[in-house]
């Protein structure tokens, strides 16, 4: 099956913790995001990169770190300084157009974290 | 912020009505997506328009882009209760890379 993979579903994490969230993605796609969404709103954009070893900051990244060093793999880890880390992550990725534009975004299941 | 907004937020309709969405953007854009999110899951992608189109069809999905006003329409027809989700419009501003931004997203209930 073709597609993009996030685990955990569910993560539960103590204060002062970090926690690594997984994507893999099967499909060959170039560029690779990670969203955050709050209950009933929209989503923000946290990191994306659009080629392994080089990532940008989107619009929330504080608290958060990421890392590509494989075309497949875009993890994400939630540090102790993301000060109200519960939400759920969303993770996606794209082929790019002939002029390096995104084409359609397709996304995983989303993973779950809620801080105890 | 250059989030989009999108209304309405919530909207209610009888199986078998019309539903229209609307989005508004801030600033000049590449193209526009439409996703749909049932609750608790991952996006699922509908329809891309470019920002050379005005029109698109998918099946009972229309959409428009209108880009003089910025905003951006997804009608759906002969709504069935299976259509009852989240609608986010997203969209990638010129000159922003390949950075998309998402609206506010407008609930949709499609009762029987």
């Amino acid at each position: 099956d073709g597609g993009i993979t996030q685990s955990p579903k569910y993560l539960f994490r103590k204060e002062g913790q970090n926690v690594t969230l997984s994507c893999e993605q099967n499909l060959n796609h170039d560029a690779m995001y990670w969203y955050r969404q709050d209950p009933g709103q929209g989503l923000r954009l946290i990191y994306y990169s659009q080629i392994v070893n080089d990532f940008q900051k989107g619009d929330i990244a504080e608290g958060y770190s990421v890392s590509r060093e494989k075309k497949e793999s875009f993890p994400l880890t939630v540090t102790s300084a993301q000060k109200n880390p519960t939400a759920f992550y969303l993770c996606a990725s794209s082929s790019l157009t002939g002029t390096l534009h995104i084409d359609t975004i397709y996304f995983g299941e989303g993973s779950w974290l809620t801080v105890v | 912020s250059q989030q989009g907004e999108e209304d309405p937020q919530a909207l209610s309709i009888q199986e078998g009505e019309n539903a229209t969405m609307n989005c508004s953007y801030k600033t000049s854009i590449n193209n526009l997506q439409w996703y749909r999110q049932n609750s608790g899951r991952g996006l699922v992608h509908l329809i891309l328009i470019r920002s050379n189109e005005r029109e698109k069809h998918s099946g009972r999905l229309r959409v428009t882009l209108d880009t003089s006003k910025k905003s951006s329409s997804l009608l759906i027809t002969a709504s069935r209760a299976a259509d009852t989700a989240s609608y986010f419009c997203a969209y990638i501003l010129t000159g922003g890379g390949n950075k998309l931004t998402f609206g506010t997203g407008t609930q949709l209930k499609v009762e029987l």
